[in-house]
């Protein structure tokens, strides 16, 4: 099983700041599948990035995803309030699919 | 629009057994593998269980193999998971999820808003 390690766990930053959260994975994640998705309080995940660098559709531009092999990391260049929220990345190239354990993106 | 509409979340005793649905609309539904994820209250997410398209393949968690088992049924375009041997800590919401891409190894593009199942005497 691929454990995936989110850091750090909660970050604290103020709107428009720039935040990068990190995903390091136990072994190499299969072709970069590796996504992230965002959870508010109360909702459903929302895919943000696939394929370790890929925006979903109608997530903006200010979200970007870059790694490969075992580490990857997740920006947002301008934090907007609706961006605090908790974020997960999760490998999809093997068997069990896994998830982070999530970064907190809290407001300052 | 894409529709995901779990249902079957109760509260169980231990060791009891439990079947959630998961109705969905707006996609071709007979084209993706389906997912189960669920998710402790204040905890994170953990993946349950696939299940391919044709239902021919199916995956499961450790923690739930031999437990819990995925099926689907085309023709009514729904989801389920028939869960047995109920433990405390399969306390979760359960949130049924489509994959993005009808091919293999796809991330998880539409979710449910999930159905509260609880295990406590």
């Amino acid at each position: 099983e691929i454990v995936l390690t989110q850091s750090p766990g909660t970050l604290s930053l103020s709107p428009g700041g720039r935040a990068t959260l990190s995903c390091r994975a136990s072994q190499s994640v299969s072709s970069s599948y590796l996504a992230w998705y965002q959870q508010k309080h109360g909702q459903a995940p929302r895919l943000l990035i696939y394929g370790a660098s890929s925006r979903a559709t109608g997530i903006p531009d200010r979200f970007s995803g870059s790694g490969s092999g075992t580490d990857f990391t997740l920006t947002i260049s301008r934090l907007e309030p609706e961006d605090f929220a908790v974020y997960y990345c999760q490998q999809y190239g093997s068997s069990p699919w896994t998830f982070g354990q999530g970064t907190k993106v809290e407001i300052k | 629009e894409v529709q995901l509409v779990e249902s079957g979340g109760v509260v169980v005793q231990p060791g009891g057994s439990l079947r959630l649905s998961c109705a969905a609309s707006g996609f071709t539904f007979d084209d993706y593998t389906m997912h189960w994820v669920r998710q402790a209250p204040g905890k994170g997410l953990e993946w349950v269980s696939l299940i391919s398209w044709d239902g021919d393949n199916t995956y499961y968690a450790d923690s739930v193999k031999g437990r819990f088992t995925i099926s689907r049924d085309n023709t009514k375009n729904s989801l389920y998971l028939q869960m047995g041997s109920l433990r405390t800590e399969d306390t979760a919401f359960y949130y049924c999820a489509k994959d993005k891409f009808s091919s293999s190894w796809s991330p998880l593009d539409y979710w449910g808003q999930g159905t509260l199942v609880t295990v406590s005497s």
